[in-house]
């Protein structure tokens, strides 16, 4: 079966470009959550979906960060306008209908460097 | 507020010997607990859940993990550390119906021969 899938798995911008982030989640999964980790912040929610719509985006940095999830097997995550600090691993994950006590399977990452 | 501590950030244990990683949470309710494991480059990998029932767990790669409800503690245990094991080990604890989780800080587990 294949897992969560997100592209481009590395990515090397100059700051003030726009940047989008994709995921194709599991088929059949329901819930979508987008995360950051750095060394020094460790592993952040950023946003998460439930059946397409998000639910909570309190994790959202700034105005600069957005997402969409326009159907239930596709997600994106763009900056605008970019910047070095935004430079960090992107992981998107998805989990089956159940709510809390289902295990969240993530995508292998999206290395974004902010020059 | 719900909070997940891993209280070791990194640790080394010889291959071969046992390994004790430690969480201890804050919930107000019965807690769904997760241990995750990152390879370098990779994306977090589920090694157990608990939900309810049994408090002692199996997961894969021979990890297993004792939920202790007086401890507030989830940790995650291994009888005889391999070299492969060496990465990054994340706690975590879910909260609300929309499967929320939050994690820990994690502790990285190095092996030495």
């Amino acid at each position: 079966d294949a897992g969560v899938i997100q592209s481009p798995r590395h990515e090397v911008t100059e700051m003030g470009q726009e940047v989008t982030l994709r995921c194709k989640p599991i088929s059949g999964h329901n819930s979508l959550f987008w995360y950051r980790q750095t060394m020094m912040r460790g592993l952040e929610l950023l946003i998460y979906f439930n059946n397409n719509v998000p639910i909570d985006d309190s994790g959202m940095p700034e105005d600069r960060f957005s997402a969409k999830m326009p159907n239930a097997s596709f997600s994106t995550l763009k900056i605008q306008p970019s910047e070095p600090r935004d430079s960090a691993v992107y992981f998107c994950a998805s989990s089956p209908p159940g709510g809390a006590n289902q295990p969240q399977h993530f995508g292998d990452g999206t290395r974004l460097s902010i020059l | 507020a719900q909070s997940v501590t891993q209280p070791d950030i990194h640790i080394t244990v010889s291959e071969g010997a046992s390994l004790e990683l430690r969480c201890n949470y804050s919930y107000g309710a019965t807690p769904y607990l997760f241990w995750y494991v990152q390879s370098p480059g990779q994306g977090l990998q589920l090694l157990l859940k608990y939900f309810s029932g049994d408090t002692l767990v199996q997961g894969i790669k021979g990890f297993e993990a004792e939920f202790k409800r007086s401890q507030s503690s989830f940790n995650l245990r291994k009888p005889s550390v391999h070299w492969s094991d060496a990465a990054e080990y994340f706690c975590a604890v879910g909260r609300g119906s929309q499967g929320n989780l939050i994690f820990g800080k994690g502790t990285k587990l190095s092996v030495k021969p």
